[in-house]
């Protein structure tokens, strides 16, 4: 069964530091998202991305932040200068076309700033 | 906005007794209503979703869930749990773009007892 690959599925990184997560969507998927989750906090959506462009993005989704797809296969989220309270899992999300399609999720990447 | 409301936060049950989560949504139009389920150390894995059309729908793993749009809810059901049911499930509504983003409920915890 196709999945949603990330890695690595854990990075410790110092504060200011930049960092890059990286994902594998499914091959026909057409929108991408990244979504994060702080511990014991929920799911919160970040970006999506469709088309090469960011169609929607949170207000989380600040300056810091930026998404890729370099290539055909890989979706990325890189983070400039990473703060403490960028410490979370990070999930990657993949979805055909169309409204009811369902996202098929990563398994993520935990995040750990020290 | 749109929000989603899971009220319990913990629950414990037997081996072989139903089951019942409890979600609630604020969503100013149609919404697109979905059940995930994560295991520790996994992904997101999608139970089941709503759409439009009959609103008793049926997943995986035995599971159905019920649309409610007058009570705005649409709790996740089982009639017999597994101790394989032990995980944590979010609710969530495709919001924005046709559906495109998912917000999620803060998540119920399951245990289950032998």
């Amino acid at each position: 069964e196709p999945e949603v690959t990330q890695t690595p599925s854990h990075q410790v990184t110092q504060m200011g530091q930049e960092v890059i997560l990286r994902c594998v969507p499914i091959s026909n998927h057409l929108y991408f998202y990244w979504y994060r989750q702080i511990l014991g906090q929920k799911v919160e959506f970040l970006v999506s991305f469709y088309n090469n462009e960011i169609s929607e993005k949170s207000e989380i989704f600040d300056d810091q932040f930026s998404v890729e797809r370099p290539d055909g296969s890989n979706f990325t989220l890189k983070i400039r200068s990473t703060k403490l309270e960028d410490s979370a899992m990070y999930f990657c999300a993949s979805r055909i076309q169309g409204p009811a399609a369902e996202a098929f999720f990563g398994q993520g990447t935990r995040l750990t700033v020290v | 906005a749109q929000s989603v409301t899971q009220p319990d936060i913990h629950i414990t049950v037997s081996e072989g007794a139903s089951l019942e989560l409890r979600c609630n949504y604020s969503y100013g139009a149609t919404p697109y209503l979905f059940w995930y389920v994560q295991s520790p150390g996994q992904g997101l894995q999608l139970l089941l979703k709503y759409f439009s059309g009959d609103t008793l729908v049926q997943g995986i793993k035995g599971f159905e869930a019920e649309f409610k749009r007058s009570q705005s809810s649409f709790n996740l059901r089982k009639p017999s749990v597994h101790w394989s049911d032990a995980a944590e499930y979010f609710c969530a509504v495709g919001a924005g773009n046709a559906g495109n983003m998912l917000t999620f409920g803060g998540g119920t915890r399951l245990m289950v007892k032998p």
